[in-house]
């Protein structure tokens, strides 16, 4: 099992490009999670579905979009990049959004840098 | 949502036993309370949740008092391999979610 994967790896995009950064996992989970993480800071949440056919903000969705295209796919998009959205972006999931049940699972991490 | 408090960093040497607490006071009847780490450039890694008292795997035990207002995580002789940030989660559901600045622990030969 390849676990959760993310592509691509490294992107450089120019203000105002779009992007989408794409996620999938293999393990059936119900949940999945769009985080980013900024140089010496922690994880901040950016949407998550807990569910396919749901999706929620979280602490950070300004200028993000996601879709969960099936159970195993969760995409983010970024319509307009600005320079304030340079960030390691990592994909988790997890069996389902309530504990004991909600062991987090994550990808490798894009790093984009937005000039 | 229930606000977490550990220490920005910490330092031990090979072999010693570490402990990483957490305070977490207004904690709900619901909540559970997790531990992540997470090495330079790799995502977060579970390590272990509880709900009261003790929880023990085969790498890290959690000790949650009664009044579960305070966490610790303990990492039994370390190696130089366990320097990482470790993240303290506590919550039910989206609340458990948020991830704080998490404890540097460097460990020394």
């Amino acid at each position: 099992n390849a676990g959760v994967t993310q592509t691509p790896k490294f992107q450089v995009l120019k203000t105002g490009q779009s992007m989408t950064l794409q996620c999938a996992q293999d393990m059936n989970h119900n949940s999945m999670y769009w985080y980013r993480q900024d140089p010496g800071m922690g994880l901040r949440l950016i949407y998550y579905s807990a569910s396919e056919g749901t999706t929620d903000k979280g602490e950070v969705p300004n200028g993000y979009n996601v879709s969960r295209l099936n159970k195993r796919e969760f995409s983010l998009r970024l319509e307009s990049a600005a320079p304030s959205q340079t960030s390691v972006y990592f994909c988790a999931s997890s069996e389902g959004l309530a504990p004991p049940n909600n062991e987090q699972f994550f990808g490798p991490g894009t790093r984009l840098t937005v000039l | 949502l229930a606000k977490t408090t550990q220490p920005i960093s910490m330092d031990s040497y090979e072999g010693q036993e570490v402990n990483i607490t957490c305070s977490h006071n207004n904690i709900a009847t619901n909540d559970y309370i997790t531990w992540y780490q997470q090495f330079p450039s790799q995502g977060p890694r579970f390590i272990i949740q509880g709900y009261k008292t003790k929880v023990t795997n085969e790498v890290a035990s959690l000790f949650i008092p009664a009044d579960r207002k305070s966490s610790t995580l303990s990492l039994p002789r370390v190696s130089l391999s366990d320097t990482a940030v470790y993240y303290c989660l506590v919550g039910e559901g989206y609340s458990t979610l948020t991830f704080g600045k998490g404890t540097m622990l460097l460990v020394s030969p």
